[in-house]
């Protein structure tokens, strides 16, 4: 199993350009997440996912949108990328316990 | 409002010298404490979970406890490959919200 995997890896976007990360998880999960996380700030939520074909905002959704329409798989969109995403994002996944499994995160500069 | 908070911020300790790390939590229903550990360039790796006051999980050198309020991590003759930030966090605790509040961390450095 690779458990959660992200692309791309890395990632620099200019100020108002659009990018989309994917994450994929192979342990039939249902719910599915996204975090930012930032130096001092520890990791934040942005969106979740409790099944296929739903969302739900997080904490700190504004400049987001996502999007899951297939169980294994949960994209986050920037449609206008600003500076203040600059940020590591991670996925996760959890079955019907509380504890989520991360992937290796996507380091995203936006100049 | 959940609040976890992690002390202290930064630990550094010689090979072999135990020590504990805190966890304080403020929920409304805790639904369990789970500790994770993260290395540099990666996502948080998960290492327990503890659902009720007294209990105890052990994986090799560390042990994770908890009370009504706070968690420790206890890592015994620690390793430099133990170094590494190790996070705490609870689920949400707010009607119909998901996803876990974290701590900060506390970042662990273990020199030989």
């Amino acid at each position: 199993n690779a458990g959660v995997t992200q692309t791309p890896k890395f990632r620099v976007l200019k100020t108002g350009q659009s990018m989309t990360l994917l994450c994929a998880q192979d342990m039939n999960h249902e719910y599915m997440y996204w975090y930012r996380q930032d130096p001092g700030m520890g990791l934040r939520l942005i969106h979740y996912s409790v099944g296929e074909g739903t969302t739900a905002k997080g904490e700190v959704p504004d400049g987001y949108n996502v999007s899951r329409l297939k169980k294994q798989n949960f994209l986050l969109g920037l449609e206008s990328a600003a500076p203040s995403q600059t940020s590591v994002y991670f996925c996760a996944s959890r079955g019907n316990t509380y504890e989520q499994y991360f992937g290796p995160g996507t380091r995203l500069t936006v100049t | 409002e959940d609040q976890v908070t992690q002390s202290p911020e930064a630990l550094r300790l010689q090979e072999g010298e135990s020590s504990s790390l805190n966890c304080s939590y403020t929920v409304s229903g805790l639904r369990g404490l789970f500790w994770y550990r993260q290395d540099p360039g990666k996502g948080p790796e998960f290492l327990f979970t503890l659902y009720s006051a007294g209990e105890e999980k052990e994986k090799e050198r560390l042990k994770a406890t908890l009370t009504k309020k706070e968690s420790f991590l206890h890592i015994t003759a620690p390793k430099p490959e133990d170094s590494a930030t190790y996070l705490c966090a609870v689920p949400h605790s707010g009607g119909g919200a998901d996803g876990l509040t974290f701590g900060k961390g506390t970042h662990l450095i273990i020199q030989p």
